[in-house]
């Protein structure tokens, strides 16, 4: 699992409220990624994360933010949740082997 | 954006062979990658082939890439009801973010 924890592991919440979703990894690796997945649409990249306060958008960026202030740790924020952001996700980092390994996600579901 | 396309569904008999299908649109691809996810779970990667390979043998998983065509192609030899799952294609370009786009998976049903 390369280390990879995501926390909460389930959330519900309300239309407008803003949630905060933490992804950990234990093994220094410097890219990190955000994806939300979805039936039908696979997994679609958030952001993504080069290093340190090097954050850049994906394909589903609008409505979300990230920030990485520790190697170990990207945030994944989503300032006001709507209902069409109920979704799974996951976190994800690059290896050193041109591989990338997920964490076990998150479900998130906004009433 | 470039694309990755995978039929959604297939059925196999216990012990038989399965292929999944993927083609994809990105000419730069690096790595082609395939993802199994069980229900509930997370990604758990299987395999992957770098882009100047045309075949990759892992016990009972072989993977085959027709870079002219752009298709990859998953084989599970002896099938097993543990196989059952939802398995994804993903391609990595040449880009610095090194991410993967990802088909919509296809989901492998084992009939006993």
């Amino acid at each position: 699992d390369a280390g990879i924890t995501q926390s909460p592991r389930h959330k519900v919440t309300e239309t407008g409220t803003p949630v905060t979703l933490r992804c950990h990894q234990t093994e220094n690796h410097r890219y990190m990624y955000w994806y939300r997945q979805d039936p039908g649409h696979g997994l679609r990249l958030i952001h993504y994360s080069y290093g340190v306060k090097d954050t850049d958008k994906g394909e589903v960026s609008d409505g979300y933010s990230v920030s990485r202030s520790k190697t170990e740790d990207f945030l994944l924020t989503l300032e006001s949740a709507t209902s069409s952001q109920t979704s799974v996700y996951f976190c994800a980092i690059f290896s050193g082997t041109d591989t990338q390994y997920f964490g076990p996600g998150t479900r998130l579901t906004v009433l | 954006g470039e694309d990755v396309e995978q039929s959604l569904f297939l059925s196999v008999r216990e012990g038989d062979s399965s292929v999944i299908n993927c083609t994809y649109t990105d000419s730069s691809s690096t790595y082609l990658y395939w993802y199994k996810q069980e229900p509930g779970a997370g990604l758990q990667l299987l395999t992957y082939i770098f882009s100047n390979m045309d075949m990759k043998q892992d016990q009972r998983l072989t993977v085959l890439l027709n870079k002219k065509d752009k298709h990859l192609s998953l084989r599970i030899a002896d099938t097993q009801t543990g196989d059952s799952a939802i398995y994804f294609c993903a391609e990595r370009g040449s880009g610095s973010a090194r991410q993967l786009t990802f088909g919509s998976g296809t989901q492998l049903t084992v009939l006993p």
